[in-house]
């Protein structure tokens, strides 16, 4: 399987930040990768995907970069809104594999 | 608009057996892949496996071979998921996804139900 390790697992962060989320898979997955943002007692909402696309809907300041095993989700200007949970995830091969997720908390 | 709304909390017996189901409307039923990812308490996602709703098709992560089955049923567009042999790590919150597919750029899950709490408990 697919190894996903995203770093860190945690942050603070004040509105108005610039926030970079890294991701890296064990092995190469092109650019096969997606990033989810979840909040609390919610289901995940794809953001990213194919790396460096954004989803329809999905403000301007998210934007993903990356190919082979590294790749960053950033966040230009931190808003209220995007206290939560983000999560990358590969589409390169089954099973499909996440990485255990990166808390942004303010 | 599209949308999957999934049966509610169940609390079940270990050895029991559960199925959730995931009611579909809003698209064509058969034309997107149902994924099912499940979620721990504080945890993160775990990918369980994905269905085909046109042909019934399946595949399953390893860790579930075996002991998950997923099903649909296409006249009242609901797929289901089956797991049997309970135990409390089965804890969780259990989600079903549309996944969509495009050339050159993989798949993404796209569409997400509100999930459904499974308690194992004795």
């Amino acid at each position: 399987d697919i190894q996903m390790t995203q770093s860190p697992s945690s942050l603070s962060a004040s509105v108005g930040d610039r926030v970079i989320i890294t991701c890296r898979a064990s092995q190469s997955i092109s650019i096969f990768l997606n990033w989810y943002q979840q909040k609390p007692g919610k289901a995940p909402n794809v953001l990213i995907y194919a790396a460096s696309s954004l989803q329809s809907g999905v403000p301007s300041r998210f934007s993903g970069s990356g190919s082979g095993t590294d790749f960053t989700l950033t966040i230009s200007s931190l808003q209220p809104e995007d206290f939560a949970t983000y999560y990358c995830q590969q589409s390169y091969t089954t099973p499909r594999t996440f990485g255990q997720g990166t808390k942004v908390e303010i | 608009q599209a949308q999957l709304v999934q049966s509610g909390a169940e609390v079940k017996k270990p050895g029991a057996s559960v199925r959730v189901s995931c009611k579909a409307s809003g698209y064509t039923f058969a034309n997107y892949d149902i994924n099912w990812v499940r979620q721990a308490t504080g945890q993160g996602l775990e990918w369980m496996g994905w269905m085909n709703p046109n042909s019934g098709n399946t595949g399953y992560a390893q860790k579930f071979q075996g002991r998950v089955t997923m099903t649909r049923d296409t006249s009242i567009t609901t797929a289901y998921m089956e797991m049997s042999s309970l135990t409390s790590e089965d804890t969780a919150v259990y989600y079903c996804a549309t996944q969509i597919k495009q050339y050159r750029a993989g798949s993404w899950f796209d569409r997400w139900g509100q999930g459904a709490p499974v308690t194992v408990s004795s």
